[in-house]
């Protein structure tokens, strides 16, 4: 059964300094991966989506996948304190999308 | 503007009242998706609707029960609550079926069932 993580649980950065999230799942065979964040109080809204090595950049935001090493992870440029929020990433293969359990990011004016 | 959208936001019962949590969205999307959020445990999946009166368990459907009438609307009840369905629970849609389609989500129901 697919396994998703995040790292870290939580991560505090100024503003403007580049934010770093990782993701690591378990089965190979994924192919879609999502970002999400999630402002408190609020739904979920897609940030990047990212279906094969490399990286992708949305804006601010970058994915970047290594699907050897079961890796995903999100760069956050120039992050604002708008940007504090609980960041979930989502892994697919062609059973079932699994959440991850998401990382806190504080961004401090 | 698309987007999905849940009443109530916050609702307080007590264990054995009946719930109902109410989901709509404008996008005409086919497939919608319920789900509760808890602390440590991530999304969990709870039902799955393809579209009216088509509906499929995901992995936590013990509880609840779904109805889906109209395309725009997509209802998760729960009969008897108990204080283990405490949670946060958010609605999605998706124009596609499969495991990739980009899921639109609403702002999501906090429930206390007391």
């Amino acid at each position: 059964q697919q396994k998703v993580q995040q790292s870290p649980e939580s991560l505090t950065v100024s503003e403007g300094a580049m934010a770093s999230l990782n993701c690591t799942f378990s089965d190979g065979t994924s192919n879609n991966f999502r970002w999400y964040r999630q402002h408190s109080a609020k739904g979920l809204e897609v940030l990047v989506s990212i279906f094969s090595d490399g990286e992708k950049e949305e804006g601010r935001f970058t994915a970047h996948l290594n699907r050897a090493n079961l890796h995903v992870s999100l760069h956050i440029r120039e992050p604002q304190p708008s940007d504090s929020a609980v960041y979930l990433c989502a892994v697919s293969n062609t059973n079932k999308v699994v959440f991850g359990t998401g990382t806190r990011l504080q961004v401090l004016p | 503007d698309m987007k999905v959208t849940q009443m109530p936001r916050y609702l307080i019962k007590r264990m054995g009242e009946n719930v109902l949590l109410e989901c709509g969205q404008d996008m005409s999307h086919e497939t919608m998706y319920w789900y509760r959020q808890d602390p440590g445990l991530g999304l969990q999946l709870i039902y799955i609707s393809y579209d009216v009166d088509s509906n499929s368990e995901g992995d936590i459907p013990k509880g609840y029960r779904v109805s889906r009438k109209k395309r725009e609307h997509f209802s998760l009840i729960l009969d008897s609550a108990k204080t283990n369905q405490t949670s946060v629970y958010f609605c999605a849609s998706s124009q596609d079926r499969g495991n990739y389609a980009e899921q639109f989500f609403g702002p999501g129901t906090r429930l206390t069932v007391l």
